[in-house]
């Protein structure tokens, strides 16, 4: 079955490095997000992306973040300057076809600042 | 703005039925979805149903909708120890693609021996 995958598993920063956590979506998906999970809380919608803009973003997703299909598969979230509070589980996910109604998830990249 | 509720913890014994509930605020909801998480793995689509429909089966999975009372709940038949998991409740104003999933904080499924 396929799947979306992202790279790496698990990333250890510096505060204020900048990071780019990988995905590579369903190959035929045209929908992609971003999602995050800070330990304990609630998985939070960051960022849709589709038609190679930005659909809508949440409140999280403020300048210090943004997204880009650099090659046709794959989809990068970049954090140009990490803070503590950014340290979370970081899912990506695609949807395709006409009605999208299926989300499928990557397993995470685990984001640690220091 | 939205909301997603769920209970953090049902323990049930291997073999029986599990039921997880979870209630949300937004009418409008169009999808209501389960996804499981297990240790260390990402959150896998379990099921998902429309609006417009009361009941969804498949295989020991049965979802059922009040949409009434916005109440949604998993039955897991024959519960076993491979159904340890967090089981997410979520929800979507349509089915557009564009917005994001509304996700409750998860309830942690114990199976007892």
């Amino acid at each position: 079955e396929p799947e979306v995958t992202q790279t790496p598993s698990h990333q250890v920063t510096q505060m204020g490095q900048e990071v780019i956590l990988r995905c590579v979506p369903i190959s035929n998906h045209l929908y992609f997000y971003w999602y995050r999970q800070i330990l304990g809380q609630k998985v939070e919608f960051l960022v849709s992306f589709y038609n190679n803009e930005i659909s809508e973003k949440s409140e999280i997703f403020d300048d210090q973040f943004s997204v880009e299909r650099p090659d046709g598969s794959n989809f990068t979230l970049k954090i140009r300057s990490t803070k503590l509070e950014d340290s979370a589980m970081y899912f990506c996910a695609s949807g395709g076809e006409v009605v999208n109604e299926k989300l499928f998830f990557g397993s995470g990249t685990q984001l640690s600042v220091l | 703005g939205e909301d997603v509720e769920q209970s953090l913890f049902l323990s049930v014994r291997e073999g029986d039925s599990s039921v997880i509930n979870c209630t949300y605020t937004d009418s409008s909801s169009t999808y209501l979805y389960w996804y499981k998480q297990e240790p260390g793995a990402g959150l896998q689509l379990l099921t998902y149903i429309f609006s417009n429909m009361d009941m969804k089966q498949d295989q020991r999975l049965t979802v059922l909708l009040n949409k009434k009372d916005k109440h949604l709940s998993l039955r897991i038949a024959d519960t076993q120890t491979g159904d340890s998991a967090i089981y997410f409740c979520a929800e979507r104003e349509t089915g557009g693609g564009a917005d994001g999933l509304t996700f409750g904080k998860g309830t942690h499924l114990i199976i007892q021996p």
